[in-house]
């Protein structure tokens, strides 16, 4: 079973506007991660966040991180076309072992 | 290094016959894991393995699926008999520590006809 959901499923934006995506998860967590998915391609990772940390940046890329509520969010600041892509949120649950699981993940299209 | 690499990039076969998806790792990664990607169910874990041994296999849908990681440099996951069903995009993904972030492959999307 999923651990996060994310939300919006789907977000359509023109060039240049922010996005903001969010995930909610279900137990406690070690870390979690975002990913991002090009149609067709593999995943892949843009930036982990730690339980005990509460914000992460990474170039236009802002990570947010409440554990009380078991939530994070991702945002994309000055968004561009080539943002276009998949997001997906993903966790490492505290449950003693290694697993990584993924959110339903959120598609989001970047208008020229 | 080339990455995780997966083989075939693409399978189409008819139901029943037996298929086998193919992963080598980054070298030196310690972690390896199989997911299945469908427009239903998402991204879903099967299995993963730690210094070659399956750790969990809790999300192996049936006795119809099977992994093996011989060595550290492949594994593979086999379907048999295979089912329309099973119809997804199938990852496989490594890493080198217990709780870093994760490398893919570009996947094998299969088609059971």
């Amino acid at each position: 079973s999923q651990q996060g959901e994310e939300d919006p499923q789907a977000l359509s934006i023109q060039e240049g506007e922010n996005a903001t995506m969010n995930c909610s998860y279900k137990t406690s967590i070690n870390n979690l991660q975002w990913y991002r998915q090009n149609s067709g391609r593999g995943l892949v990772h843009l930036i982990l966040i730690r339980s005990n940390e509460r914000e992460k940046h990474s170039g236009r890329l802002r990570v947010t991180l409440d554990t009380s509520k078991k939530s994070s969010s991702l945002l994309i600041t000055a968004s561009r076309a080539a943002d276009t892509a998949s997001y997906f949120c993903a966790t490492d649950p505290n449950t003693g072992g290694f697993k990584t699981i993924f959110g339903a993940g959120t598609r989001l299209f970047v208008k020229a | 290094d080339a990455g995780v690499i997966q083989s075939p990039r693409h399978e189409v076969t008819e139901m029943g016959q037996e298929v086998t998806l193919r992963c080598k790792p980054i070298s030196g990664h310690d972690y390896l894991f199989w997911y299945r990607q469908t427009m239903m169910r998402g991204l879903e874990l099967l299995i993963y393995f730690n210094n070659n041994v399956p750790i969990d296999d809790s999300g192996m849908p049936e006795d119809r699926f099977s992994a093996k990681m011989p060595n550290a440099s492949f594994s593979t996951l086999k379907i048999q008999p295979s089912e329309p069903r099973d119809s997804a995009v199938y990852f496989c993904a490594s890493r080198p520590g217990g709780r870093e972030k994760l490398f893919f492959g570009s996947g094998t999307q299969l088609s059971v006809l």
